[in-house]
């Protein structure tokens, strides 16, 4: 069985631009929940994507956007990069969008200078 | 709103030595409790969970019990090991959406 996998693993972009990030979910796994965890803090929930549709978005503005695919994998995009934007970006995939356990990839560090 | 107050770290602790880290939360409804271990380099992994109140999540010699009464769930170990060096998260679920700590790092020394 494949966990959750996530590439790129780190990436350096400056303020401005815009990201995409990936997101793998394990097998069998139709939810795909995104966080934002800076450093020395706790994740932050950006949102969870659920069969292809968005299902549920924290406090995140709308440069934060993202996609599901047909076979759960799933992307972030960040447009016009901040600078606070720089942050460990956690994917998490559960069995359904209900279920209590959630496994998470490994990150994906940004560094925007 | 939902929130997890977590207990200030770092913790540096003896092999062997009782840990005890402290994890509060505020919540609509009757959430599920978390706790998670984030490992060097790694991704968070779940180390036990409690889905209602009186129930005692326990996992490789970890223990919490989700306590209403003082919506707490506290995270709790008899002896601590060098390998149980690592960040832990408490962590509430309120609807689809996890609400997380800000993170307890955790040293032990042989």
């Amino acid at each position: 069985e494949t966990g959750v996998t996530q590439s790129p693993t780190h990436l350096i972009k400056t303020r401005g631009q815009q990201v995409t990030l990936r997101c793998s979910s394990q097998s069998g796994h139709n939810t795909v929940s995104w966080y934002q965890q800076a450093l020395g803090q706790g994740p932050q929930f950006i949102f969870q994507y659920y069969r292809e549709e968005e299902n549920g978005r924290g406090n995140f503005p709308p440069r934060f956007s993202g996609l599901q695919f047909p076979n759960y994998s799933s992307e972030l995009n960040v447009n016009a990069l901040e600078l606070d934007d720089s942050a460990l970006y956690l994917c998490a995939s559960s069995f359904e969008a209900e279920y209590n356990e959630q496994f998470f990839g490994p990150g994906t560090r940004l560094t925007v200078l | 709103g939902n929130s997890v107050t977590q207990m200030e770290g770092p913790v540096t602790l003896s092999e062997e030595a009782f840990l005890t880290i402290n994890c509060t939360y505020t919540a609509t409804g009757y959430p599920s409790l978390f706790w998670y271990v984030q490992y060097p380099g790694e991704g968070l992994q779940l180390l036990l969970k409690a889905t209602k109140a009186d129930d005692k999540g326990s996992n490789k010699g970890f223990e919490a019990t989700y306590r209403k009464e003082t919506t707490s769930f506290h995270l709790e170990k008899g002896s601590v090991q060098v390998s149980d060096s690592a960040v832990y998260f408490c962590a509430l679920k309120g609807g689809n959406q996890f609400y997380f700590g800000t993170g307890t790092s955790l040293t032990v020394i042989p």
